[in-house]
């Protein structure tokens, strides 16, 4: 079975600050996928990383960084000087090998204000 | 790139309706497509996973003479709301993945704009 969990429901930061979602996710299996999206007000889900269970570099994409311990199963997003247009949900999900990829399992989404 | 269409993106309907939502993958060949469903400030739930040339696989809970999924050639998937309620109001997003002939990345799933649908 896999799980994803986000703990945090809403946060709320005044623009030019940092802020870190946070992402614990449970999985039997030993290769697996997590990824991160960006879901506006308008409703599309918006692809941010893909990261496999063998590469826990973590990676940085402009204001994005990303944050992968296996020892603790999370996978932390982390914007620094945050923007009023990264207000926002924003899902961690996961996909492991059984079953081939097949099914993606969401977080609750972690809804990001930014306030100007 | 991998993109991926609906259509409608928005449908507002009345009770007892059909309501079909269209997903289209328009620059590659999907033979795996799925549908989620995602209530308001909810996450998103797999509803079913669509095959083409074969029956769809529906997840446990998910009625499939209620919601009629057509995956009929390798770049169209329907969804067909069949007899709506309001209780069926929510945002409805589709998926597709590369097929596994083409050596491309498998876990990766590329989203749909997503469908809005109203029952009144």
């Amino acid at each position: 079975a896999q799980k994803v969990t986000q703990a945090q429901t809403e946060i709320s930061v005044v623009e030019k600050e940092d802020v870190t979602l946070d992402c614990v996710y449970e999985t039997r299996d030993t290769t697996y996928y997590l990824f991160w999206y960006k879901q506006p007000p308008s409703g599309e889900l918006v692809f941010l990383i893909r990261r496999n269970s063998f590469d826990e570099q973590n990676e940085i994409s402009g204001r994005y960084s990303w944050n992968f311990q296996k020892s603790t199963s999370s996978f932390n997003f982390t914007i620094t000087a945050s923007q009023v247009v990264d207000s926002a949900v924003y899902f961690c999900a996961l996909s492991g090998l059984t079953g081939g990829y097949q099914k993606v399992t969401f977080g609750t989404g972690t809804k990001l204000q930014v306030i100007p | 790139g991998a993109v991926v269409s609906q259509h409608p993106s928005r449908v507002i309907c009345k009770s007892g309706t059909s309501v079909k939502i269209e997903c289209r993958s328009l620059d590659f060949q999907a033979t795996t497509m799925f549908w989620y469903r995602q209530f308001p400030k909810k996450s998103l739930m797999l509803m079913a996973t669509s095959n083409e040339g074969s029956k769809a696989t529906y997840e446990q809970g998910v009625e499939k003479d209620k919601f009629l999924i057509n995956h009929a050639s390798l770049t169209l998937s329907t969804l067909t709301v069949t007899s709506a309620h309001p209780e069926d109001s929510s945002f409805y997003i589709c998926s597709a993945r590369h097929p596994p002939s083409s050596g491309r990345p498998q876990e990766t799933q590329y989203f749909g704009p997503g469908t809005r649908l109203l029952v009144l």
